[in-house]
């Protein structure tokens, strides 16, 4: 059955670096999705995409994040100068297209430790 | 601001006892309603959905949850869990008619005692 995949699984990072976090999705997938959890906390929406667009975002997705789709396959996530705060468990999500259900398949997570 | 809360934070369970796992949402308009399990080390998996219809869903594994409109719950069930069981279980809300993304609850980590 197929999986939406990430990688790494576990980054750890410097505060003020850059880091890349890569996920990919489901192959007939239209619509991607970021979301993070902060330890102990619950799940939040970052961002979603949709044709090589960002279709929304939320307050935390600042302009320290990015989202692309550089060869359409890969669905990255970009922190340009990581804080302490950003650390946390990020998961990439897809699905195929509209449905009433709106039913996401979600990879299995990076964990990003900021030091 | 639409939330979902999650009523129990760690439970705690023998095996072949009955589970229930409470859920709350806020919000007045049409909603689906979602459960996510993740287990140790793996993926977010959706355990069941609604969306309409049956406000009683079946789902994977055993697990049913009951959607009831006047009380804005949507309680996960299993009437004997497994040891196999054990994992983090996520409720989530979405609102169809508003936007895309998927508003999850702060999880509720389920461990089975053989």
């Amino acid at each position: 059955e197929p999986e939406v995949t990430q990688t790494p699984s576990h980054q750890v990072t410097q505060m003020g670096q850059e880091v890349i976090l890569r996920c990919v999705p489901i192959s007939n997938h239209l619509y991607f999705y970021w979301y993070r959890q902060i330890l102990g906390q619950k799940v939040e929406f970052l961002v979603s995409f949709y044709n090589n667009e960002i279709s929304e975002k939320s307050e935390i997705f600042d302009d320290q994040f990015s989202v692309e789709r550089p060869d359409g396959s890969n669905f990255t996530l970009k922190i340009r100068s990581t804080k302490l705060e950003d650390s946390a468990m990020y998961f990439c999500a897809s699905k195929t297209s509209w449905t009433p259900t709106n039913e996401q398949f979600f990879g299995p997570g990076t964990r990003l430790t900021v030091l | 601001a639409q939330s979902v809360s999650q009523h129990n934070h760690h439970v705690i369970l023998s095996e072949a006892a009955s589970l229930e796992l409470g859920c709350n949402y806020s919000y007045g308009g049409t909603v689906n309603l979602f459960w996510y399990v993740q287990y140790p080390g793996q993926h977010l998996q959706l355990l069941l959905k609604y969306f309409s219809g049956d406000p009683l869903v079946k789902g994977i594994k055993g697990f049913e949850a009951e959607f009831i409109k006047s009380k804005f719950s949507f309680n996960l069930r299993k009437p004997s869990v497994q040891w196999s069981d054990t994992a983090e279980y996520f409720c989530a809300v979405n609102l169809p008619n508003r936007d895309d993304k998927i508003i999850f609850g702060k999880g509720t980590r389920l461990h089975i005692l053989p």
